[in-house]
């Protein structure tokens, strides 16, 4: 199964919104609504912040959100912050033998 | 609060053996799938074995037949046994535990363990 595909880097000024995709396929990402996103500081345990294609956890501020189309899912980072610097990850569900199946992240830049 | 405190790590030659463990607390984990993730140097994440709750097991292409997870109840732990490693498999390995809600997504991390594979 190969990874979904996510574009490597994205970047916006504080206060500006910036959208990062994730693509896959009818077996991955448009099969199920089961995308994940999580965010990844270096050195730190990844958090996941989206989880069912368009919640957030408790604690997530709602500046996060996320949607799915097709085999193509998005998160979308409203009113950056300098914080929101780091890696984000996309992931679904590819049935039982790839439960857990991993974009190849974005590295966010906060300009 | 959830904690998985991850260990076992370290340096190992290639064709070597190691076995990670990860201590788990503060949540049902008997009822709980569990999986090991991994992050390569300058690479991204990349699922690696789960082991489902009562015990059945998956693991990813690249570790099949070399890699084997297993947990035991009793200590609130998971293991991954890893053999016949090789330099490819040199990266940061996470514990991980799976949430309760559609897809099973992970929703705690450990910290990670560095594992090196070289001569």
């Amino acid at each position: 199964q190969s990874a979904l595909t996510q574009p490597p880097s994205a970047s916006g000024s504080p206060g500006q919104s910036v959208t990062i995709s994730c693509t896959g396929t009818s077996g991955d990402v448009g099969g199920y609504n089961y995308v994940s996103w999580y965010q990844h500081y270096p050195g730190k345990a990844p958090k996941l912040i989206i989880f069912e294609v368009t919640h957030r956890p408790s604690g997530v501020p709602d500046r996060f959100s996320a949607s799915k189309s097709g085999n193509t899912a998005s998160l979308t980072v409203s009113g950056l912050q300098a914080e929101d610097e780091a890696d984000y990850y996309c992931t679904s569900s590819a049935g039982s033998h790839q439960p857990v199946l991993f974009g190849g992240g974005t590295k966010l830049t906060v300009l | 609060e959830v904690q998985l405190l991850d260990s076992g790590g370290g340096l190992v030659q290639p064709g070597g053996s190691l076995r990670l463990s990860c201590a788990a607390s503060g949540f049902n984990f008997r009822g709980t799938a569990m999986s090991w993730v991994r992050q390569a140097p300058g690479k991204g994440l990349e699922w690696v074995s789960i082991v489902h709750a009562g015990g059945g097991t998956n693991c990813a292409d690249s570790v099949e037949g070399r890699f084997t997870g297993s947990r035991d109840d009793s200590k609130n732990t998971l293991n991954l046994q890893m053999n016949s490693l090789r330099a490819e498999d040199t990266a940061i390995y996470y514990c991980a535990k799976h949430g309760p809600w559609g897809g099973f997504p992970i929703d705690y991390w450990g910290q990670g363990t560095l594992v090196t594979v070289s001569s």
